[in-house]
């Protein structure tokens, strides 16, 4: 069973469409997170949460939502689509919410035409 | 706020020869984090120091934690073509938020 799971896993649409993402982990931890990987492969976190509560909530447009059902899933919804969302998007989770390693999902590759 | 930095951006080495990356961190951390991507691939982490000083090693990989816990290496031993990727140290000086510097990528030649 993949541990973190994100779907879908590629996603290329319009500009101006409103998209969404689905983090799932089924390691029983109490943290979750999201990252943008731009094409530089530069790593910029984007919001955490910690047993549903929003922890971190890095410099993003608020067209980015996220969303925690419970523990185990994190949502992202995307508004009015641009050209420089066009990145890769990693779910991780941890145990806990510091001094943890990280588990990340396989990524989702959005594509904005 | 913290930042992480990590030199050098690239690197491409000839099969065999060795392989270093830095990060140093403008703030003290409590702990030091390395994850290696693969290309197409996602992170997956490889380790965590937390002591000052704290030397790990994982067969050819060698990890160091400076004295001042505001610096850490991973140097790799006779590259192998398996090696190639993005080498991410991530930092944890706020508990809570881990800052990931912007990665090394390695490229071997055969």
């Amino acid at each position: 069973d993949t541990a973190v799971s994100q779907t879908p896993k590629y996603l290329v649409t319009q500009m101006g469409n409103d998209k969404s993402i689905k983090c799932e982990q089924n390691l029983g931890h109490d943290t979750m997170y999201w990252y943008k990987q731009d094409s530089k492969k530069f790593l910029k976190i984007m919001f955490s949460y910690n047993n549903k509560e929003l922890i971190i909530n890095e410099t993003v447009p608020n067209r980015f939502s996220p969303k925690s059902p419970d523990k185990a899933h994190l949502n992202l919804h995307i508004n009015s689509l641009e050209l420089g969302d066009s990145a890769v998007y990693f779910c991780a989770s941890s145990q806990a919410w510091s001094h943890q390693p990280q588990h990340f999902g396989d990524g989702t590759r959005l594509s904005i035409l | 706020g913290q930042q992480v930095m990590q030199i050098p951006q690239y690197q491409h080495v000839q099969e065999g020869e060795d392989f270093t990356t830095y990060c140093n961190s403008s703030t003290t951390l409590s702990n030091i984090q390395w994850y290696k991507q693969r290309p197409g691939g996602h992170p997956v982490f490889l380790i965590q120091l937390v002591k000052s000083g704290e030397v790990k090693k994982q067969k050819r990989l060698t990890f160091q934690f400076g004295e001042a816990k505001k610096n850490s290496s991973l140097h790799i031993t006779a590259t192998q073509t398996t090696d190639v990727g993005t080498y991410f140290c991530a930092g944890d000086a706020n508990a809570g938020k881990s800052t990931f510097g912007d990665g090394t990528t390695l490229t071997v030649k055969p």
